[in-house]
């Protein structure tokens, strides 16, 4: 199976900041890359595919970047809505889907 | 707007089945443009993808391997509706599980998931 490594595993910052998560595929996935939000006792919620494709409906303020088998999730000015734990997922081929352990974004 | 919601008990003694039962309202469970998913969540085994069923001119399935030797997943178009089965359940199968849609753009290959249902917290007790 694909292993996504994900860091940090957690952060604190502060409302406007600048954050940016980073997971790293264990082989070549292309662009085959998700990334999820998901709030407590929530179900995760996407936020972008394809590596850097918005879905419909997410602030501007979320981007995602690719640069070989490292992705990268920017939130360019953090708002109090965006604490939350935040998950990277492969596509890639056929499954097994694979996750990222997390990273659980907290207030400084 | 897609919506999924999950049914099904939270508490199954060891040994026995885990069913969960998931409703599709705003897309048909017999589309060929996304496959329809099981995932749990735990502290131990973090996201976890457990398998799917999609319809192309007929049914197929993808199981994780981890569980292929216990899990199914089926559909019942009448209802609209797919379902998990999990038998021989331990401990290590609690988790809150959750069902998905797995929406794919086809010519370029790129799968994701969107919506999910609202998470099933099922307890493997006795």
């Amino acid at each position: 199976d694909i292993q996504m490594t994900q860091s940090p595993s957690s952060l604190s910052a502060s409302v406007g900041d600048r954050v940016t998560i980073t997971c790293r595929a264990s082989q070549n996935i292309h662009s085959f890359l998700n990334w999820y939000q998901q709030k407590p006792g929530e179900a995760p919620k996407v936020l972008i595919y394809a590596a850097s494709t918005l879905q419909s409906g997410v602030p501007s303020r979320f981007s995602g970047s690719r640069s070989g088998t490292d992705f990268t999730l920017t939130i360019s000015s953090l708002q109090p809505e965006d604490f939350a734990t935040y998950y990277c997922q492969q596509s890639y081929n056929t499954p097994p889907w694979t996750f990222g352990q997390g990273t659980k974004v907290e207030i400084k | 707007q897609v919506q999924l919601q999950q049914s099904g008990p939270r508490l199954v003694k060891p040994s026995q089945t885990l069913s969960l039962t998931c409703a599709i309202s705003g897309d048909s469970v017999s589309t060929t443009t996304a496959a329809w998913t099981w995932l749990r969540q735990s502290p131990s085994r973090g996201l976890e993808w457990l398998g799917r069923t999609y319809y192309r001119s007929k049914w197929y399935n993808d199981y994780a391997v981890s569980v292929k030797s216990r899990i199914t997943i089926n559909s019942d178009t009448s209802k609209n509706q797919f379902s998990l089965h999990l038998t021989s359940v331990t401990p290590e199968d609690t988790a809150v599980y959750y069902c998905a849609r797995d929406l794919i753009i086809a010519v370029a290959g790129t799968w994701w998931l969107d919506p999910w249902g609202q998470g099933t917290l099922v307890t493997v007790s006795s």
